[in-house]
């Protein structure tokens, strides 16, 4: 059964830095793309970033292009995205995701993990 | 930037009804994909391919269309299909997702 457990959330002033991990079982993790999604509260879905099954590559909208960084270490089938410069607007919950990479659709999602950025 | 364009909003089935959601793309896309997401809930992937059911969702579902429009139909809507729906294209970067339609039992 693939599980997706993410952790690391919490309160973070703006401007400071925040490190969430997901853990990934169930499945080959090395063999797969991952990626991060998030959701502002009451509103909808938007992707975060992808990193390919090497860590060699990586993609991230403009919105976060700079601020966030994505990467795994595919020994420990972890999945990590450190985010500097958190602003208000990055106030979500973020979700751990296998992304399949080629029609790029989500297949599996983690629960989710609350990051609040408020002074 | 592929903007997804969701209708309706909002919208309210009664049990046995067929429910048809749909999805614009500004640009045309390769594939659309669904998702479903139940309140306080994680999404699921719920359609992927355009058409494609993914693992345990009911065949009373089905996806259609291509290049800018798609859509999400439900046969015969039951009282466990009240949930919010995403549009998802990955065809591009920035992979992007439509605001929702959230489906409600009358």
């Amino acid at each position: 059964e693939v599980q997706l457990v993410e952790s690391g959330g919490g309160l973070v002033q703006p401007g400071r830095s925040l490190k969430l991990s997901c853990a990934a079982s169930g499945f080959t993790f090395s063999n797969y793309y991952m990626a991060w999604v998030r959701q502002a509260p009451k509103k909808g879905l938007e992707w975060v970033a992808t990193i390919s099954t090497s860590g060699s590559r990586t993609y991230y909208p403009d919105s976060v292009k700079g601020r966030f960084t994505i990467s795994r270490d595919n020994a420990k089938s972890s999945l990590y995205l450190q985010m500097n410069s958190l602003k208000s607007e990055d106030t979500a919950t973020y979700y751990c995701a296998r992304h399949r990479v080629g029609a790029g659709y989500f297949d599996y999602w983690g629960q989710g993990v609350m990051v609040t950025v408020s002074s | 930037e592929i903007v997804l364009t969701q209708s309706p909003t909002t919208m309210a089935a009664s049990p046995g009804e067929k429910v048809t959601l749909t999805c614009r793309a500004s640009s045309s896309v390769s594939y659309m994909h669904w998702y479903q997401q139940r309140s306080g809930t994680s999404p699921k992937l719920w359609i992927y391919e355009t058409s494609k059911l993914a693992s345990g969702v009911p065949n009373r579902f089905s996806g259609s269309g291509s290049g800018t429009s798609y859509s999400l139909t439900i046969n015969s809507m039951e009282t466990e299909d009240a949930a919010t729906y995403y549009c998802q294209q990955g065809s591009s970067y920035p992979h992007t997702f439509g605001a929702g339609t959230k489906l409600e039992l009358k």
